[in-house]
């Protein structure tokens, strides 16, 4: 049972264009979002995240938006850079008790940014 | 600072065997964390540890140990490797609970192979 769930497993986009990855969770107790990119043969390095009660959450070319009611969240990219390319994960995070939290990741979006 | 460092980078194990996965951190973070990524899969959590002395078990932690006796060091055991173990090992650290604008810093990953 998948509560994070990214449904594009890859995305083509021409360089100085748009790129927008989308993310939909089924836990209505996740109270942040986050975005993490990764490249091969690297850990995950955090990109931007976004509180549960905001609806966007802007960071230079990087925006994440929020729909609550529709329980689905984007990453949008502008300008598209050929650095760019890399999987992003979108992660979810909910209280687990005592005090800690945990982050439920999707599958990942393999972005490739074309030059 | 190093940030996290993860040892050793490749392995490869009989079934049967066992072995441990170091992690160490230098910033002083209290929590720790391992994850797991199976091909084409997202992060599932392992372990993770609120400070020295405390672990508490996350998604998927069957077959696997771990303890923590300082705040740098978190170590993964497998004790009877399977061919199920066969996976990419991500131990991260952060100061504050996951999530907000505190994330979760990555290692660079071990690379686990059962055979």
């Amino acid at each position: 049972d998948q509560q994070v769930k990214q449904n594009s497993p890859s995305l083509s986009v021409q360089e100085g264009r748009i790129s927008i990855l989308n993310c939909d969770y089924t836990n209505s107790m996740f109270d942040y979002f986050l975005w993490y990119k990764k490249y091969p043969a690297e850990g995950p390095t955090f990109l931007i995240s976004i509180s549960s009660i905001k609806d966007k959450n802007e960071d230079g070319r990087f925006t994440v938006f929020l729909n609550k009611s529709a329980k689905h969240l984007s990453l949008h990219i502008v300008p598209s850079q050929p650095g760019d390319s890399a999987v992003y994960f979108c992660a979810a995070r909910d209280y687990s008790g005592a005090g800690s939290y945990q982050l439920t990741f999707g599958k990942g979006t393999k972005l490739s940014v074309i030059p | 600072n190093a940030g996290v460092t993860q040892t050793p980078k490749f392995r490869i194990l009989k079934i049967g065997q066992s072995m441990t996965l170091q992690c160490t951190q230098d910033m002083n973070h209290n929590y720790m964390y391992w994850y797991r990524q199976d091909p084409g899969m997202g992060l599932k959590l392992i372990y993770y540890s609120v400070g020295a002395g405390i672990t508490d078990k996350g998604e998927v932690p069957n077959g696997y140990n771990v303890s923590r006796s300082t705040t740098e060091d978190f170590p993964l055991r497998l004790e009877l490797a399977a061919p199920s173990q066969t996976s990419v090992y991500f131990c991260a650290s952060s100061y504050m609970p996951s999530g907000t604008t505190d994330t979760q810093y990555f290692g660079p990953g071990t690379r686990l192979t059962v055979l």
